[in-house]
């Protein structure tokens, strides 16, 4: 079974409009932590946001915040105010445990967005 | 001031040939990571190395084999590689507490043909 579901293999938004990123996660570990990553065309990783299973608030990062729906295993990316910038592959990620360890990130197939003007 | 930095950006070799990737990170973090990404943009661990334990996937092949000369630098060294060995190479670093948030380097492509 998948750990991270990321439903939308493809977007396109209007410039200016809200966009939401659907992730779904799959763990038994109370303890765990969601990420979000965008990579443009230019190919590097960018951290966006993080949220942990225990943060009692959504995470929040300039015009991006995490919608986290613990019981409904969900963490979804919203991007304020969308920018042709905002243009470019968008990944979930999750690492299970505390953090501090050497795990590796479980990343979900992306979602392609497309900002139109 | 690249935080996570890789050489060579890109590297085009024959089948059979053994070849490195270098990866260095100016952050002071105490673990590295090497994912490959393959050509569906699909992203996986391949390991993950502090200084006190290497995780390897193990689904990756013996032919793979990471080498730490110390903290800031995780190298990556193939063996006979090949064609399925194409995708891209990211190193990745991170704080060894908190959050855990990884930093990637800006990737390596390698083509084997």
């Amino acid at each position: 079974a998948q750990k991270i579901t990321q439903t939308q293999p493809g977007m396109f938004v209007q410039e200016k409009e809200a966009v939401t990123l659907d992730c779904t996660y799959d763990t038994s570990d109370p303890s765990y932590g969601l990420f979000w990553y965008k990579q443009p065309s230019s190919g590097e990783m960018i951290f966006l946001i993080y949220q942990g299973s225990y943060d009692q608030q959504n995470a929040t990062e300039g015009r991006y915040s995490l919608n986290f729906q613990k019981a409904r295993k969900s963490a979804n990316l919203v991007i304020s105010a969308s920018q042709l910038g905002d243009s470019a592959m968008y990944f979930c990620a999750m690492r299970e445990g505390e953090g501090g360890g050497a795990d590796g990130l479980t990343f979900g197939k992306g979602t392609h967005l497309i900002i139109q003007p | 001031d690249t935080a996570v930095s890789q050489t060579p950006k890109y590297l085009v070799t024959q089948m059979g040939n053994d070849k490195s990737i270098k990866c260095e990170q100016n952050l002071g973090h105490d673990t590295m990571y090497w994912y490959k990404q393959d050509s569906k943009k699909f992203l996986k661990i391949m390991f993950s190395y502090n200084n006190k334990e290497l995780i390897i996937n193990e689904t990756v092949p013996n032919r793979f084999s990471p080498k730490s000369p110390d903290k800031a630098h995780l190298n990556l060294h193939i063996n006979s590689l090949e064609l399925g060995d194409s995708a891209v190479y990211f190193c990745a670093s991170s704080r060894g507490q908190g959050a855990g948030e990884q930093y990637f380097g800006p990737g390596t492509r390698l083509t084997v043909t």
